[in-house]
């Protein structure tokens, strides 16, 4: 079975700075898709960044970019320029590839980002 | 394009009575899946429908279940609840096509508590 761990539960950050938000995981596959997902107080959660697991360019969205370190199975998130609004619960997210597989998401235990002004 | 709609937003239920939650998916899309989200647990995954017909599910008790209409939409009914099913429903569509599968969008949820 496959796993997600955030071994981080919460972390803070000033405005207009960098932070790194950590992910691990665990599969026995070799094909699948990683994700951070972004819940807000709203509580709907949102899709910040994906990264599949055959690419091994980094993605990048905007101030979002990812550490994508496949053999050690690693895949933090790096926010740039943090602003007020990037304050919220982040997930990281793990699913296989494959139609069969379909769409099940494997999540972490979240981390608190705080942005202070 | 409307997203992802999860009705009610919120519910107040005694213990040991049932339940029913709706999710419409965005247009288009015909898979949905639910996700119940605890404190304690974080976001476990609780079942897949594709076509009508469920392709996954997590490991639940079988007091949940879920079907999915013809149209896409989806309930999920939980029966004889227990106060440990106080939690957020989150339901997330997807598209499948040509063997792909887009990324999950998520409805607000439904917050249910069992009394």
């Amino acid at each position: 079975a496959q796993t997600v761990t955030q071994s981080q539960p919460e972390m803070s950050v000033q405005e207009a700075e960098t932070v790194t938000l950590s992910c691990t995981y665990d599969t026995s596959e070799s094909d699948y898709y990683l994700f951070w997902y972004k819940q807000p107080p709203s509580r709907q959660m949102i899709l910040v960044i994906r990264q599949e697991a055959y690419k091994q360019q980094n993605a990048t969205e905007n101030r979002f970019s990812v550490n994508f370190q496949k053999a050690a199975k690693s895949f933090s998130l790096k926010i740039s320029d943090s602003q007020l609004g990037d304050a919220a619960m982040y997930f990281c997210a793990y699913r296989r590839r494959g139609e069969t597989s379909g769409s099940r998401l494997t999540f972490g235990e979240g981390t608190q980002l705080t942005v202070n002004p | 394009k409307a997203g992802v709609t999860q009705t009610p937003r919120y519910l107040i239920k005694t213990r040991g009575q049932q339940v029913t939650l709706s999710c419409s998916p965005i247009s288009g899309h015909r898979s949905v899946s639910w996700y119940q989200q605890t404190p304690g647990q974080g976001l476990q995954f609780l079942f897949e429908y594709f076509s009508e017909t469920q392709r996954n599910k997590g490991n639940f008790p079988g007091r949940f279940s879920g079907r999915q209409f013809s149209n896409s939409r989806s309930e999920m009914n939980v029966s004889t609840l227990e106060l440990g099913d106080s939690a957020l429903y989150l339901c997330a569509s997807s598209i499948q096509a040509q063997g792909r599968i887009t990324e999950a969008f998520f409805g607000q949820g439904t917050r249910l508590t069992v009394v």
